[in-house]
């Protein structure tokens, strides 16, 4: 079925360090949500984004509506330790298939 | 705070068996999803409901079936539980475009 690209797969980084990741998709979609998951448990939805361009933001996490809507990012700010997990983007568009498209996900480790 | 509980954590199972997977929501939401994880395969829609006693097949429905007799309620059922369905079962409730996860169901089949 349709899959995102998002990238990195995976990063290991310093605690105190700012992260980046994306997601690109050769469809537009309407609607992009960033997801994150714990080990052993289900993914907790972060930040839900429904217009192109925008910016919203929650405590350290940034994601932008990618202008041509179809991509999408996420910004975490002074990573901790609890920031460890893997992050997904899904997106969404009632025109295609109706059902949510997710990433693979990006493996997040922090060194503290 | 949307919840989405899901009856059982971790699940061990013998091939032939049949199998139920609960999942209930408090958010009086008219969709609900289940899913299953695999490394390397990602999140796969095994079925999904609009509405009570409605169900749509997702991409992967072989080998399963779904009931939803109340609206909070979404059973997932393996009629005869293989190997190859070992996974982290999830469920998820909301509009197709915002789904809420309960916490997962990890079914070990041997």
């Amino acid at each position: 079925g349709q899959q995102l690209n998002q990238s990195p797969q995976s990063m290991f980084i310093q605690e105190g360090e700012d992260v980046s990741m994306n997601c690109t998709s050769s469809s537009i979609f309407n609607t992009w949500l960033w997801y994150k998951q714990d080990p052993g448990e289900g993914p907790v939805l972060l930040i839900a984004l429904y217009k192109a361009g925008e910016l919203t933001s929650n405590g350290r996490l940034t994601a932008q509506f990618g202008i041509t809507r179809k991509d999408s990012f996420l910004n975490i700010s002074a990573s901790i330790p609890s920031d460890v997990g893997i992050y997904f983007c899904a997106g969404y568009n009632s025109g295609n298939t109706g059902k949510l498209i997710f990433g693979q996900g990006t493996t997040l480790q922090v060194k503290p | 705070d949307v919840k989405v509980t899901q009856s059982s954590r971790y699940l061990v199972k013998r091939t032939g068996e049949k199998v139920f997977l609960e999942c209930v929501q408090d958010m009086d939401h008219e969709n609900m999803f289940w899913y299953r994880q695999d490394p390397g395969l990602g999140l796969r829609l095994i079925y999904f409901s609009y509405d009570v006693k409605m169900k749509e097949k997702g991409d992967i429905p072989e080998g399963y079936s779904v009931s939803r007799e109340k609206k909070e309620r979404f059973s997932l059922i393996l009629e005869s539980a293989s190997t190859n369905q070992t996974s982290m079962y999830l469920c998820a409730s909301g509009p197709p475009y915002e789904q809420y996860f309960g916490p997962g169901t990890r079914l070990t089949v041997t």
